[in-house]
């Protein structure tokens, strides 16, 4: 069956613009996850969504950051007025249900690497 | 801030068996030990997890202590693709809120 999608695949912005970063959950799947990685980094977690609903926010970077779930499919992370320090490949992950206990395995998509020049 | 503590590389053999270790002492009652890798270029895949019991399947085991404050992954036989970032991660936070802090993993150079 069809995995994490993510798109774009690579986005190139200019400092100031804003930019949208579409994930594709596995179907069925009811809890998605936004992560950051850095180049040499690891990964930060950034926020997560039980159906539609985020309940906890504080992951985001700042309140240029900001994401939204519907249908219990489709999310989308927004990242307003572009900084060079947001450069980096923003992960996308599903699981058939919240983390911590059983079936809660993550699905990672490939990513979108995005540039801010 | 990060609930696991792992070294920041190791190296193996080609063939050999490999244990990553994992550091949790704040680990509480209900949390699962998570373990993902990371290939070159690709997205996190899940490995193994567990609660208190030794795991095993496919791809790895997953040895955990009596006290819960600290687990080995154990790879049997490294090959050259098991090369990766392993990250050993424990759910975060209080009931309802599910954060998982990945930390940067330990990096695993497999010789040929």
């Amino acid at each position: 069956g069809a995995g994490v999608s993510q798109s774009p695949s690579n986005k190139v912005t200019e400092k100031g613009k804003d930019v949208e970063l579409r994930c594709d959950p596995i179907s069925g799947h009811t809890a998605l996850y936004w992560y950051r990685q850095r180049l040499g980094q690891g990964l930060e977690f950034l926020i997560y969504f039980q159906g539609n609903s985020a309940p906890d926010k504080s992951g985001l970077p700042s309140d240029r950051f900001s994401a939204e779930r519907t249908g219990e499919s489709v999310s989308t992370l927004t990242i307003q007025r572009t900084q060079q320090e947001d450069s980096a490949v923003y992960l996308c992950a599903s699981s058939l249900a919240l983390a911590g206990g059983k079936n809660n395995e993550q699905f990672f998509g490939p990513g979108t690497r995005l540039t801010v020049l | 801030d990060a609930k696991t503590t792992q070294p920041n590389s190791m190296e193996s053999n080609e063939e050999e068996p490999v244990h990553l270790p994992c550091n949790h002492s704040t680990i509480s009652g209900t949390d699962y030990i998570h373990w993902y890798r990371q290939l070159p270029s690709q997205g996190p895949e899940y490995v193994i997890h567990g609660l208190t019991s030794n795991v095993n399947n496919r791809m790895a085991s997953l040895a955990i202590a009596e006290d819960r404050k600290s687990s080995t992954l154990i790879l049997h036989r490294a090959t050259l693709r098991d090369a990766a970032v392993y990250y050993c991660i424990l759910r975060d936070g209080f009931a309802g809120t599910y954060k998982y802090i990945f930390g940067t993993g330990t990096r695993l150079k497999v010789l040929a």
